[in-house]
């Protein structure tokens, strides 16, 4: 079986940072790669599939690289309501598995 | 627009069993993959099982044998039956399509 590993855990940020979350697969994934925001108290809701692609209506702030085992997930000039926990997803092979999660948190 | 709505959650004993629903709109729902995914309150996202567009099953070895995932395309509705529940099954039940869209949740509570 995949394993994701997320890093960091968590991230204490200013509105206008720029963060970066890594996401790392124990193994190929290729760009099987998706990247999901959960608000407290609501679903999740997706960013990013194939790596770098954004869903529709997602900011362009929002930006995904990698390929293989390796990935990032970028804000650029963070915003209140990006103050969230990101989630990485792989989707190559079942049985399908999630990053631990990365709390980005209000400096 | 589309919509996923769960439906069936409850509080239930160990040892017991319930369905979930999910009801799908807005898209042709026998094209998609579909899945269950979990979250116990304040915790992370835990993959349950999928549903192929084929209608192949997949589950996760904390579920297999206890858990079944189908859907019924002329209702447009996926459904997951639940048997054995345990005390960890307790959580937040999230239906997916694919890789996009995620509906509300339902909450399974399992105690005595």
């Amino acid at each position: 079986d995949i394993q994701m590993t997320q890093s960091p855990s968590s991230v204490s940020a200013s509105v206008g940072d720029r963060i970066t979350i890594t996401c790392r697969a124990s193994q190929g994934i290729g760009m099987y790669l998706a990247w999901f925001q959960q608000k407290a108290g609501k679903a999740p809701k997706s960013l990013i599939y194939a790596a770098s692609s954004l869903q529709g209506g997602v900011p362009s702030r929002f930006s995904g690289s990698g390929s293989g085992t390796d990935f990032t997930l970028t804000i650029i000039s963070l915003q209140p309501e990006d103050f969230a926990t990101y989630y990485c997803q792989q989707y190559k092979t079942y049985p399908l598995a999630f990053g631990g999660g990365t709390r980005v948190e209000i400096k | 627009e589309v919509q996923l709505l769960e439906s069936g959650g409850d509080l239930v004993q160990p040892g017991g069993s319930l369905r979930l629903s999910c009801a799908a709109s807005g898209f042709t729902f026998s094209d998609y993959a579909m899945n269950w995914v979990r979250q116990v309150p304040g915790k992370g996202l835990e993959w349950v099982s999928s549903i192929a567009s084929g209608d192949a099953t997949y589950y996760a070895d904390s579920v297999k044998g206890r858990f079944t995932i189908s859907r019924d395309t002329s209702k447009n509705t996926m459904y997951l039956a639940m048997n054995s529940l345990r005390a960890d099954d307790t959580a937040v039940y999230y239906c997916t399509r694919g890789k996009d869209y995620w509906g509300q949740g339902t909450l399974v509570t399992v105690s005595s």
